[in-house]
């Protein structure tokens, strides 16, 4: 089967510093990912499509200085959380397109202390 | 309004009972429906995919649509301890398609 990993699964990190999660595609190669993040207790709310090779597109209201995402090849897309506040903690989830269905990876907890 | 609206729950049923989720959704260009499966800390995983009014079986669940009420459901049957998650329903079709909007998730507890 399709399957999508996220590193790191868990981080911890003061006020403003700046995060890195990587979304991977194991076993195909994905044009496209979503990020989508998570309140306790609350819906996938999407954030962004990363697309290869191109600049993604941020759903209204996303901060895209605020969270940088870059889709450098067709297996690998990072989002940069830049000068993480507390109220950036949230789970991350990515996902990867592949014969019209979507794979999710198993999230990142961000916790800004 | 919301495009997907979805009961919270939290629903508890004994082990056996037949399970019931339900969406209703707002804008009748969706057109693919999607019930996923999230145990805790972990990503969704897909259960159930359809297009078309009707119902669809996979073993023990069924996913049925209703477009001309907006109304999308998920039934279990047979509830197993196992089953114990969040079931997010998920839309997508026209302008959207290829992006998944969600509803809020049922938290189920199937108790032994």
């Amino acid at each position: 089967g399709a399957v999508v990993s996220q590193h790191p699964s868990r981080v911890i990190c003061k006020s403003g510093t700046s995060v890195k999660i990587e979304c991977r595609s194991l076993d195909f190669q994905a044009t496209t990912m979503f990020w989508y993040r998570q309140f306790p207790k609350q819906s996938l709310m999407l954030m962004a499509t990363s697309n290869e090779g191109s600049k993604a597109t941020y759903e209204q209201g996303v901060e895209k200085d605020k969270f940088l995402i870059n889709h450098a090849s067709l297996t690998l897309s990072t989002l940069t959380v830049t000068s993480a506040h507390p109220e950036d903690s949230s789970f991350y989830i990515c996902s990867a397109t592949w014969v019209n269905e979507q794979f999710f990876g198993p999230g990142t907890r961000l916790t800004v202390l | 309004q919301k495009e997907v609206e979805q009961d919270p729950g939290p629903l508890s049923v004994p082990e056996g009972a037949i399970v019931s989720l339900n969406c209703t959704y707002s804008n009748s260009a969706f057109q693919y429906f999607m019930w996923y499966r999230q145990y805790s800390r972990k990503g969704p995983e897909l259960l159930m995919y359809t297009y078309s009014s009707g119902n669809k079986e996979d073993g023990r669940f069924t996913a049925q649509v209703d477009k001309s009420s907006k109304y999308i459901s998920l039934f279990i049957r047979d509830s197993q301890p196992s089953d114990s998650a969040t079931y997010l329903c998920a839309v997508t079709g026209g302008t959207s398609y290829g992006k998944l909007t969600f509803g809020q998730g049922t938290i189920l507890t199937v108790h032994p």
